[in-house]
């Protein structure tokens, strides 16, 4: 059984369009994650969830916006995409907020044409 | 707030050789410190870690080593082999901080050459 899982795993889409990227764990960690990694390999976090609270919202365009219907989920909306947002998305889970290593899915490559 | 630079960007040894990557972070108050490993189209792995309390850990091929004066921390790898080839993070943050998130530094190509 995958631990973390995103779907889908390619995602490409026109500018403007709307897209959501799905992620469940099943480890039984309280707090998810999603990151973007540029085409230079570098990942910044963009948000965290911790039962169902917002907890880390860093400057990420608000046109982003992330759903955690239970912890188990927590699923990426993106409005009006643009062309700078093409990236790999990947979601993560880690026990506690702020506690240990995360444990991250195997990411989403979404391009935007 | 927290930030981590990462050398080098790339590294290329032969099979068997040892690898060496640095790392250093800019708030004192950081005090975990993990390494993932991110193989091509593939998610980070987390494949060591290491928190302020001890200044070095390791497990089989793998070590790391932290300066907390400093703020430097290390990742060595040795008698690398093929399949160590993948491209490796550094990353730091307050352990238990629900404020703080992992900082990662921009990573590492490691290639190895049999």
């Amino acid at each position: 059984d995958t631990a973390v899982s995103q779907t889908p795993k390619y995602l490409v889409t026109q500018m403007g369009n709307d897209k959501s990227i799905k992620c469940e764990q099943n480890l039984g960690h309280d707090t998810m994650y999603w990151y973007k990694q540029d085409s230079k390999k570098f990942l910044k976090i963009m948000f965290s969830y911790n039962n169902k609270e917002l907890i880390i919202n860093e400057t990420v365009p608000n046109r982003f916006s992330p759903k955690s219907p239970d912890k188990a989920h927590l699923n990426l909306h993106i409005n009006s995409l643009e062309l700078g947002d093409s990236a790999v998305y990947f979601c993560a889970s880690s026990q506690e907020a702020g506690a240990g290593g995360y444990t991250f899915g195997s990411g989403t490559r979404l391009t935007v044409v | 707030g927290e930030n981590v630079e990462q050398h080098p960007s790339t590294l290329s040894v032969q099979e068997g050789d040892s690898a060496v990557i640095k790392c250093t972070y800019s708030d004192s108050a950081s005090n975990y410190f993990p390494w993932y490993k991110q193989e091509l189209g593939k998610g980070p792995q987390l494949i060591i870690d290491i928190r302020s309390n001890v200044g070095e850990k390791k497990d089989q091929r793998i070590a790391v080593t932290l300066n907390k004066t400093a703020k430097h921390f290390s990742l060595h790898i040795t008698e690398t082999q093929p399949e160590d080839s993948a491209v490796y993070f550094c990353a730091a943050k307050l352990y238990g901080g629900s404020q703080g998130n992992l900082i990662f530094g921009k990573g590492t190509k490691l290639s190895v050459k049999p």
